[in-house]
């Protein structure tokens, strides 16, 4: 089992519905990263988190350390959301990250 | 300085060459970490350095992989006697000395034939 899992592995909705990626992890962490990547490779941070919630724009993104969970929220959703949604943590003790497969998401217009 | 820097973007080469990337982190961040991304999964860690020391490598570094930060600001990733399994998107990020978020390059997307 991987330390990190992602869900839905592939999401396709359309335009304006509101979306929920879903991350667990089975380590200690120190934070959780929520990451955005295009095709081509360039990967963008979205959130860092340690506890609670954290609110970018249409984004939003929360986590809750008890039950070693995180969600990514995108509201009104538009064609120029899709891409690899990426759940990263920073294991306790580490410095590198260990990240989960990703969510390839596509919103339709 | 808007970001980090990986060169080249692409690279092909035969079986059995040396290959060498480059990555410059922004300029005020001390901690830089190479990652590498094979088709459809998420990145895997592969070596990080604080300054000029590389301080913790991944299992999957093998002899042929070597990593150096030699002033502690571009790093360079090697790989010699390149294998197919060596195909992969090597990724470079860069985070402030108290870590606050990492900042990810473009990537080199190696291609072994």
């Amino acid at each position: 089992k991987n330390e990190v899992e992602q869900s839905p592995q592939n999401l396709t909705a359309q335009e304006g519905e509101f979306i929920t990626i879903n991350c667990s992890y089975s380590v200690g962490i120190s934070a959780l990263h929520w990451l955005q990547q295009h095709p081509g490779g360039g990967i963008v941070s979205l959130f860092m988190l340690s506890s609670g919630k954290k609110k970018h724009g249409r984004l939003i993104a929360t986590i809750n350390i008890q039950e070693k969970h995180s969600s990514l929220h995108i509201t009104a959703s538009h064609p120029r959301d899709s891409a690899v949604y990426i759940c990263a943590v920073r294991r306790g003790g580490a410095d590198g990250l260990t990240f989960g497969k990703g969510t390839h998401l596509i919103i339709q217009p | 300085d808007t970001g980090v820097s990986q060169d080249p973007r692409h690279k092909i080469t035969k079986r059995g060459q040396n290959v060498t990337f480059r990555c410059d982190p922004i300029s005020e961040h001390n901690r830089l970490y190479w990652y590498r991304q094979t088709l459809g999964q998420g990145p895997e860690f592969l070596t990080y350095f604080q300054n000029e020391a590389q301080l913790e490598k991944s299992r999957l570094l093998s002899d042929r992989f070597s990593a150096e930060r030699p002033k502690g600001s571009f790093s360079t990733l090697e790989i010699q006697r390149t294998e197919q399994g060596d195909s992969a998107m090597y990724l470079c990020a860069s985070s402030l000395r108290d870590y606050y978020g990492y900042t990810f390059g473009s990537g080199t997307r190696l291609t072994v034939v």
